[in-house]
């Protein structure tokens, strides 16, 4: 079965500790995504990585890294500069990197920082 | 800044109805327009995009996209207890490839 995996699904960390979220896929996508989803709110794009080794900034990527070493794997670093890394995190990918390809999502993690 | 509006609901409609959502965008230059939906608790998942001006149906869906006024509606015909979700509408950010912005959702519910 193709699809995306992103694991745990459930996360929990003290404050001031890095933390990394995985994010898999064997859909031979080229483009990867990660969003963060806060409660009653939209998707936000923290990073995006159109190819391997090379990846761009969001919206928000303050206090996140990321990393693209194989099509594949596309990990999410939330550093302890992260003012506020409780949420749920989503990993996304697309065929391709024109307009016009939509993007399909992974089940998600819940980070929990406390 | 490029916007995605949508009403965030609830939208509160009886089984068996059309069921109408709406989004609104700002940026002009926009292509691409997608709709999601989204379980509580879960992902989204994509039920819908369109490309042209007009209308797009798939089974009792159907997208409608008005490029002039910059609005993109999902419709949801003979509604089910199951529709009951929250709906995203992302459009393209008509500039860079590869990014779409997505509004905060519509909040369905189904009644029966």
């Amino acid at each position: 079965d193709g699809g995306i995996t992103q694991s745990p699904k459930y996360l929990f960390r003290k404050e001031g500790q890095n933390v990394t979220l995985s994010c898999e896929q064997n859909l031979n996508h080229d483009a990867m995504y990660w969003y963060r989803q806060d409660p009653g709110q939209g998707l936000r794009l923290i990073y995006y990585s159109q190819i391997v080794n090379d990846f761009q900034k969001g919206d928000i990527a303050e206090g996140y890294s990321v990393s693209r070493e194989k099509k594949e794997s596309f990990p999410l670093t939330v550093t302890s500069a992260q003012k506020n890394p409780t949420a749920f995190y989503l990993c996304a990918s697309s065929i391709g990197t024109g307009i016009s390809y939509e993007q399909y999502f992974g089940p998600g993690t819940r980070l929990t920082v406390t | 800044q490029k916007e995605v509006e949508q009403n965030s609901g609830p939208l509160s409609v009886p089984e068996g109805a059309i069921a109408s959502l709406n989004c609104t965008y700002s940026d002009r230059g926009s292509q691409s327009f997608f709709w999601y939906r989204q379980y509580s608790g879960k992902s989204p998942e994509l039920i819908m995009f369109i490309y042209s001006n007009g209308d797009k149906e798939d089974g009792r869906f159907t997208a409608q996209l008005n490029k002039a006024s910059q609005y993109v509606s999902l419709l949801i015909r003979d509604s089910q207890p199951s529709d009951s979700a929250t709906y995203l509408c992302a459009v393209d950010t008509g500039v860079s490839a590869s990014k779409i912005i997505f509004g905060s959702g519509t909040r369905l519910s189904i009644r029966p």
